[in-house]
């Protein structure tokens, strides 16, 4: 199993500010994923980062938004950008672990 | 449009007795599937998949079953312990692996009373 940490635990911003959560495993992984679970909703995907390449974003999120860095094997950061009150979530990042994606203990977010 | 469902947002459950949470899917491609255990102020902790090529996977108390003619799964806790008091998401990949994008459900919060 990976052990994952992310940076901040919380925070509260103001719209129209950015925040970079950090996320930082244990061990070298290949792939890494970013969660957000809205309230109330479930933990939908926003993007996957490889380390060496673009992020991959799902439909719905864009790079501009939600610029992702993955400068390593073992450490990633997600940057909300321009924010508003609807992007008040969990934000969580996870790592393949080959069974099943391994989770950090997300960072909650309230803009507002 | 939701590919993974989870119509039971609760369910209560006496200790020592089995909880069954369910889970449909509508997506013929997916492969894989898990379940995940979340405490409050926690991420997700997996707890047990299985592959589309069984029907059944036990590990411990837990037992998933898949049915994948009727696009159904479900997730077995005999006997059921107040610790297992969390909520419950199934998750979904259209790969045999967790290296694939997971599309999870909307939880199903079970209580477990003593």
């Amino acid at each position: 199993s990976a052990v994952i940490s992310q940076k901040p635990s919380r925070d509260i911003c103001q719209r129209g500010t950015s925040l970079t959560i950090q996320c930082q495993v244990d061990s070298q992984v290949t792939m890494m994923f970013w969660y957000r679970q809205q309230p109330g909703q479930s933990l939908t995907l926003i993007a996957t980062a490889n380390q060496g390449s673009e992020a991959t974003y799902e439909s719905g999120f864009v790079i501009d938004k939600f610029p992702i860095s993955r400068p390593n094997l073992t450490f990633s950061t997600l940057t909300v950008s321009n924010m508003s009150p609807e992007d008040s979530s969990i934000y969580l990042c996870s790592v393949d672990g080959g069974d099943t994606q391994y989770f950090g203990p997300g960072t909650r977010l309230t803009v507002l | 449009d939701q590919q993974v469902k989870q119509n039971s947002p609760s369910l209560s459950v006496q200790e020592g007795r089995i909880s069954i949470l369910n889970c449909d899917y509508t997506n013929s491609m997916f492969d894989y599937f898990l379940w995940y255990k979340k405490y409050p102020a926690e991420g997700p902790t997996f707890l047990i998949s299985i592959s589309s090529i069984k029907d059944k996977n036990e590990d411990g108390r837990f037992t998933v079953f898949l049915n994948k003619s009727a696009k159904h799964l479900s997730l077995h806790i005999v006997p059921s312990q107040p610790g297992d008091s969390a909520v419950y998401f199934c998750a979904a990949s259209d790969g045999m692996d967790s290296s694939y994008k997971l599309i999870f459900g909307s939880g199903t919060r079970l209580l477990v009373r003593p």
